[in-house]
């Protein structure tokens, strides 16, 4: 059984960046054909992809956010990581790490999920 | 950058009744679309990818059907956990992939 599981601050004050784990069980990120994404959710609204991870190490990004944006994998420790910089109230959401369902584009394993407030 | 627009926003319907949720792509999508439910403090889960394919252990009452730009999500016959807020994903044109806003279903 696949499982994901998020971690990282709570609270991050605006201007700092943030950085997530997303820690795999049951899979290894360096397995063929295994990718992996960040999705996020602010209170109340819709879901919004943010970046991708591939086995190999390519990497994608949605383009209103490319230039903040970081993600990377720790084959060692089978994680992860997205990096956010100069974060902003409106950044406040549940940030979810995903698998995608093989190398598809739509996300069949999602972690629980962790909730990130922007906040001075 | 393809837009999702789901509708309605909010749902209110009882026990045993068929629903119909739509989903309209602004851009063609070909059947690279996917649906996914979310209950209040969960995360989501997929219920329907390339537009018609239930994932694993998804109720036959659930369907998808469409293609293009127009999509739907079917409930035969709804039952008391299907409430919650339904997505429709696009993974035409990427990146980004897309959503749409979604639509509550309220029991």
């Amino acid at each position: 059984q696949v499982t994901l599981r998020e971690s990282g601050p709570a609270l991050v004050k605006p201007t700092q960046t943030l950085t997530l784990t997303c820690t795999l069980s049951g899979v290894s990120i360096s397995t063929y054909g295994v990718c992996v994404s960040w999705i996020r959710q602010p209170p109340g609204g819709a879901l919004e992809w943010l970046a991708r991870i591939d086995w190999d190490g390519d990497k994608y990004y949605t383009t209103s956010l490319k230039n903040s944006l970081t993600i990377s994998k720790d084959t060692s420790k089978n994680q992860v990581v997205l990096s956010m910089t100069n974060m902003d109230p409106v950044d406040t959401a549940a940030y979810y790490c995903v698998r995608h369902h093989g190398r598809s584009n739509y996300f069949g394993s999602w972690g629980q999920g962790t909730l990130v407030t922007v906040s001075s | 950058e393809i837009v999702m627009t789901q509708s309605p926003a909010t749902l209110s319907v009882s026990p045993g009744e068929r629903v119909t949720l739509s989903c309209r792509a602004s851009q063609r999508v070909s059947t690279n679309l996917a649906w996914y439910q979310q209950r209040p403090g969960q995360a989501p889960w997929l219920l329907i990818y390339d537009a018609s394919t239930r994932a694993t252990g998804i109720p036959a009452r659930f369907s998808g059907s469409g293609s293009g730009t127009e999509f739907t999500l079917t409930i035969s016959s709804l039952q008391s956990e299907d409430f919650g807020i339904y997505y429709c994903q696009q993974y035409h044109n990427w990146p980004p992939m897309t959503f749409g806003q979604g639509t509550k279903v309220e029991i």
